[in-house]
């Protein structure tokens, strides 16, 4: 069947420093892939996405790259802000258009 | 903007009840989901509905059902609550667009059985 594994937090960082959060899948077929966003107290927002091999998705600083050969899409953000602290999942869909996602990664950036 | 409406912010109900958590979204979406948030687990699909009417099952059905009667609108049935659906409910809906068609969130109604 088709699943998201992605990295165990918490993550706290200092501002300006580099984010990686790390996604790895299983699916069959080609499946598009995605970044949501959640901020504290909201529902779940899309960050990125791409929707096939070798697609960088990018977004307010953020960019993922859909790794076909290694079945990876890490999000990366090279200086975080305290604004981005939230909880990042990592998300499948393959063409049977069922949404899976990764158990989150709570990103704490401090001042 | 694509706005996804649920009914409840916060429940709170008893064991053996019957729960009824409704999602409504504004952009004629063909396909809707429901899903539950527990910490450490992420987003668990319960049910998936791609038409009026239609649902397949998701990864953890049980003791859930789900009601489609128009296009819009998508209910979630907790049959008889337990404690062990104590959890954030997520509802969402996209177009039938293709597998890299966004999928737009409600708030989430966060039920606590007791």
């Amino acid at each position: 069947g088709n699943s998201v594994t992605q990295m165990e937090g918490p993550v706290t960082l200092s501002e300006e420093a580099f984010l990686t959060i790390n996604c790895t899948y299983t699916a069959t077929g080609y499946p598009s892939l995605f970044w949501y966003v959640q901020y504290p107290g909201e529902g779940l927002q899309l960050l990125l996405k791409a929707t096939k091999a070798d697609d960088k998705g990018s977004n307010k600083g953020f960019e993922a790259t859909y790794r076909k050969e290694t079945t990876s899409f890490h999000l990366e953000k090279g200086s975080v802000q305290v604004s981005d602290s939230a909880v990042y999942f990592c998300a499948l869909r393959p063409n049977d258009y069922k949404l899976s996602f990764g158990a989150g990664t709570t990103v704490t950036v401090r001042a | 903007d694509v706005k996804v409406t649920q009914s409840s912010r916060y429940l709170v109900k008893r064991t053996g009840e019957k729960v009824f958590l409704e999602c409504v979204q504004d952009m004629d979406h063909e396909n809707m989901f429901w899903y539950r948030q527990d910490p450490g687990l992420g987003l668990r699909l319960i049910y998936f509905s791609y038409d009026v009417k239609m649902k397949e099952k998701g990864d953890i059905p049980e003791g859930y059902s789900v009601s489609r009667e128009k296009k819009e609108r998508f209910s979630l049935i907790l049959e008889s609550a337990s404690t062990n659906q104590t959890s954030m409910y997520l509802c969402a809906s996209s177009f039938a667009g293709g597998a890299g068609t966004e999928a737009f969130f409600g708030q989430g109604t966060r039920l606590t059985v007791v």
